[in-house]
């Protein structure tokens, strides 16, 4: 079985700041996928960003970005330029390959407050 | 146009009813999916069922049960509801191989409380 591990309950910035979430996995697949899903207030799961553990170049969607270290499974979300809008609950979460019916392990999530 | 629509978004209903959710997905994927999201916002998989088998978590109670009339609907039935049954609910759907590649659709939830 898998774990996702996301240490940080909840985290305050500046608007504009740039900001790391730190997330960590544990499982015995060598082949999975990774990814970060924002939670605003109006509760809709949104996909921010995907990895796939078999890629070494790290994912980056737009302001979004990730630090993906497979040895020390770990897998970080940076967002730069920190807006308003990003405030949100994030879950990092995991899946196995071909894992569709297994669905996805999820993390505890992180509360992300974006201060103006 | 929602591509995955969950009724009702807010149920409130006494200790011991039955009530059910209903889901429905318009974007062609064949597997759907059933989360639960507690009081202190852990997500965690319910059910995933395609045309060809249906699993179920091993956590969750047997008064909880998936109803699929066909590939676009799976509604989530639950029997004597409990306090502890008070939660979120999200319903989701993917391509069953290529659910890592294109990611889960999620619908809006349904705040489910239990008095």
């Amino acid at each position: 079985a898998q774990t996702v591990t996301q240490s940080q309950p909840e985290m305050s910035v500046q608007e504009a700041e740039t900001v790391t979430l730190s997330c960590t996995y544990d499982t015995s697949e060598n082949n999975y996928y990774l990814f970060w899903y924002k939670q605003p207030p109006s509760r809709q799961m949104i996909l921010v960003i995907r990895q796939e553990a078999y890629k070494q170049q790290n994912a980056t969607e737009n302001r979004f970005s990730v630090n993906f270290q497979k040895a020390a499974k770990s897998f970080s979300l940076k967002i730069s330029d920190s807006q308003l809008g990003d405030t949100a609950m994030y879950f990092c979460a995991f899946m196995k390959l071909g894992g569709g019916a297994d669905g996805l392990t999820f993390g505890k999530g992180t509360h992300l407050i974006i201060q103006p | 146009d929602t591509a995955v629509s969950q009724t009702p978004k807010y149920l409130v209903t006494q200790m011991g009813n039955d009530k059910s959710i209903k889901c429905e997905q318009n974007l062609g994927h064949d597997t759907m999916y059933w989360y639960k999201q507690d009081s202190k916002k852990f997500l965690k998989i319910m059910f995933s069922y395609n045309n060809k088998e249906l699993i179920i978590n091993e956590t969750v109670p047997n008064r909880f049960s998936p109803k699929s009339p066909d590939k676009a609907h799976l509604n989530l039935h639950i029997n004597s509801l409990e306090l502890g049954d008070s939660a979120v609910y999200f319903c989701a759907s993917s391509r069953y191989r290529s659910a890592a590649n294109y990611g889960y659709t999620f619908g809006s939830g349904t705040r489910l409380t239990v008095v």
